[in-house]
């Protein structure tokens, strides 16, 4: 069975105190790779997509990384808007179009 | 532009009673999903529909789930016979790129008393 497992469940950080979060998982063939951000009260919104190990994506302070059994999402000197959940979801070989979501890391970010 | 649009926001029902919730995708998005988050436990795929295709209902956890989408656009989540179980965030998704970059709605919190 396909599974996505996220540690921390929830990280507290200082303002500029940069750190990374983890998305490991085990399935069958991956196809994709996908980090969200959740606020409280609003659905998720789209970060990044990643397709094979090495592979980097950044925006802002925000970057995620691929290996074969595992992705990083790292956050460098975060802000406080910056606190969020952050989700991460796989597509699989044979799942067809859905994704495989793991249950999240909590972040948040204080002055 | 308008995004995603769910309503209600919020349903609160008696088990047993039907309940319909309804997703309003973003214009010209083909692909449409339905999830449900539950407290503590990651996103649940629920069922997809992509254009004229017959949809996906492989998430879907009993016959008492269905879901139509009308004219390509608007979609219906029917729940019959609310369970305690049931009770969950609702999230509507629309995409024009299939799975790759889902654009998720505010959902319906469902809460089955």
């Amino acid at each position: 069975e396909d599974q996505v497992t996220q540690s921390p469940e929830a990280l507290r950080l200082q303002e500029g105190e940069s750190s990374s979060l983890n998305c490991s998982y085990t399935v069958s063939g991956l196809r994709g790779l996908f980090w969200y951000r959740q606020d409280p009260g609003k659905g998720p919104e789209f970060l990044f997509t990643l397709y094979s190990a090495g592979e980097e994506k950044e925006k802002e302070r925000l970057k995620a990384t691929l290996t074969k059994k595992e992705s990083f999402l790292h956050i460098t000197a975060p802000k406080p808007e910056d606190s969020a959940t952050y989700l991460c979801a796989v597509r699989v070989t044979g799942g067809g179009n859905k994704l495989t979501f793991g249950t999240g890391t909590q972040l948040k970010v204080e002055l | 532009g308008a995004g995603v649009s769910q309503s209600p926001s919020n349903k609160v029902t008696e088990k047993g009673k039907d309940v319909e919730l309804r997703c309003d995708p973003i214009s010209g998005h083909t692909a449409l999903y339905w999830y449900r988050q539950s407290l503590g436990q990651g996103l649940e795929f629920l069922i997809y529909f992509q254009g004229n295709s017959a949809p996906d209902k492989s998430g879907l956890p009993s016959d008492r789930f269905s879901a139509e989408r009308t004219g390509g656009s608007v979609s219906t989540l029917t729940i019959q016979r609310t369970q305690q179980e049931d009770s969950a965030v609702y999230l509507c998704a629309s995409s024009s790129q299939g799975v790759e970059k889902l654009f998720f709605g505010s959902g319906t919190q469902l809460s089955v008393l």
